[in-house]
């Protein structure tokens, strides 16, 4: 079956580090990938998209990797700020014909602590 | 870029209850657009989409229907609520297909409560 996971643990850390989050696929095959965040009671918010042919995508603190191999993405937030907490959605799309399907994963709560 | 109207953002329902929620796009023409629920604690899942004027397709079979009577307008609709209706409704737009690598764009989502 097919099925998009995320880290099911809450990811607490210490302000200043790098946070790590994991986005793993199977049974897919995605012409690229999104990184949303979602805080609480609100829509959730465009990051970074990275395409099936690039394996880095960079914005300022934010780093998105996309293994296609190992069927994962992952996110990186360096120099982890408290007002970064937040719960961070990856999303993949598989483009179908007439419209960008995309499929969203359940999320990752991040807390960054002073 | 585009903007994304909701409303409203809090709404209590009784079960049996009709239903209507508006979604309107600011800032571009023609756009995909898209009714998303998210249950509590569980990610997002795609209920009905659009691409054009009058043109619906839905996702899942369930006790909602959707309308798109202008470019930039989307309706979700119910004649009777259920229970299982509750949840965190986002409309969302996209146009670009991840061509010029923009994501999607959100509303800021309506909380409906059916009691």
């Amino acid at each position: 079956s097919q099925k998009i996971e995320q880290n099911s643990e809450a990811l607490n850390i210490q302000e200043g580090k790098t946070a790590t989050l994991t986005c793993n696929y199977t049974n897919y095959s995605p012409a690229y990938l999104q990184w949303y965040r979602q805080d609480p009671g609100r829509g959730p918010v465009f990051l970074l998209l990275i395409r099936e042919n690039e394996k880095e995508k960079r914005k300022e603190r934010l780093k998105v990797t996309f293994d296609t191999t190992l069927k994962q993405s992952l996110f990186h937030i360096t120099a982890s700020q408290p007002a970064d907490s937040a719960t961070y959605l990856c999303a993949l799309s598989e483009m179908k014909t007439s419209y960008d399907k995309v499929i969203f994963g359940p999320g990752t709560s991040l807390s960054v602590i002073p | 870029s585009q903007t994304i109207h909701q409303w409203p953002a809090t709404l209590v329902q009784p079960v049996g209850s009709p239903l209507s929620l508006e979604c309107t796009v600011e800032g571009t023409s023609n756009p995909n657009l898209y009714w998303y629920r998210q249950a509590a604690g569980r990610g997002l899942q795609l209920l009905f989409y659009s691409v054009g004027i009058g043109q619906i397709s839905s996702e899942v079979p369930q006790n909602l229907s959707a309308s798109r009577p202008q470019d930039r307008q989307f309706i979700l609709s119910s004649k009777k609520l259920l229970l299982s209706d509750s949840g965190f409704y986002l409309c969302a737009s996209s146009r670009d297909r991840g061509r010029e690598g923009i994501g999607y764009t959100f509303g800021s989502g309506t909380r409906l409560t059916v009691v």
